[in-house]
């Protein structure tokens, strides 16, 4: 079963750097996943498409403070420089010919 | 500039019916996957939904049987039929756009659907 498991929250200092990550279910280290910001009140955006090789490739306007990585079965989401508008909601995805999956989201504070 | 504009959500009745519309721009729906998602209050994103370029549709055991997703090409726009809705499908509902590699890439602002006596 094609499953997405994300920590419910964390948190990182103003300027600092924050590492979330997405665990893929057993089986499926080959998946790509993309990962969408929320922030608080408002829809979901799309940050960056990460693949299991480790490779990303951005959204229009995602600035570079962002980036991604992979690992065996864990997709990361690295954010530098830390700013107050990168508070919110964190949601990784993924995808098979029948279904699509959301992680449960990481709620992201910024101290 | 790609853009998705939901319309169609209000209040409704448990057991009653409620269409949903999304209006695209900058690219033709038909020509890509297209998936509907939703998010209950304070809850995180569910998938609904989703219909592929060549028509075949998918939906999670949640919602099979009561919502149907389509599009009108002529219109260049998807919907998503809901029927026999339940105070648990009380939620904002969004659509999306799949890429061509796979995976969500453009979202709908989304529509508030609330089902409740």
């Amino acid at each position: 079963q094609l499953v997405l498991t994300q920590s419910p929250s964390a948190s990182a200092s103003l300027g600092a750097s924050v590492k979330l990550t997405c665990t893929l279910s057993s089986g499926h280290s080959n998946y790509a996943i993309t990962w969408h910001q929320q922030q608080p009140e408002k829809g979901p955006r799309y940050l960056m498409k990460v693949n299991s090789d480790g490779s990303h490739s951005k959204g229009d306007g995602i600035p570079d403070r962002f980036s991604g990585s992979s690992s065996g079965t864990e997709r990361y989401l690295i954010i530098s420089s830390l700013q107050s508008e990168d508070e919110g909601d964190y949601y990784c995805q993924t995808w098979g010919t029948a279904i699509r999956v959301f992680g449960g989201g990481t709620k992201l504070t910024v101290l | 500039e790609v853009q998705l504009v939901e319309s169609g959500g209000g209040l409704v009745r448990p057991g009653g019916s409620l269409r949903l519309s999304c209006t695209a721009s900058e690219f033709t729906v038909s020509d890509n996957f297209m998936t509907w998602v939703r998010q209950a209050p304070g809850k995180g994103l569910e998938w609904v939904s989703v219909i592929y370029s060549i028509g075949t549709t998918y939906y999670p055991d949640s919602v099979k049987g009561r919502f149907t997703i389509s599009r009108d090409n002529s219109k260049n726009t998807l919907y998503l039929q809901m029927n026999s809705l339940r105070a648990e499908d009380t939620a904002i509902y969004y659509c999306a756009r799949d890429s061509f590699t796979g995976g969500i890439d453009y979202w709908g602002q989304g529509t508030l659907v609330t089902v409740s006596s």
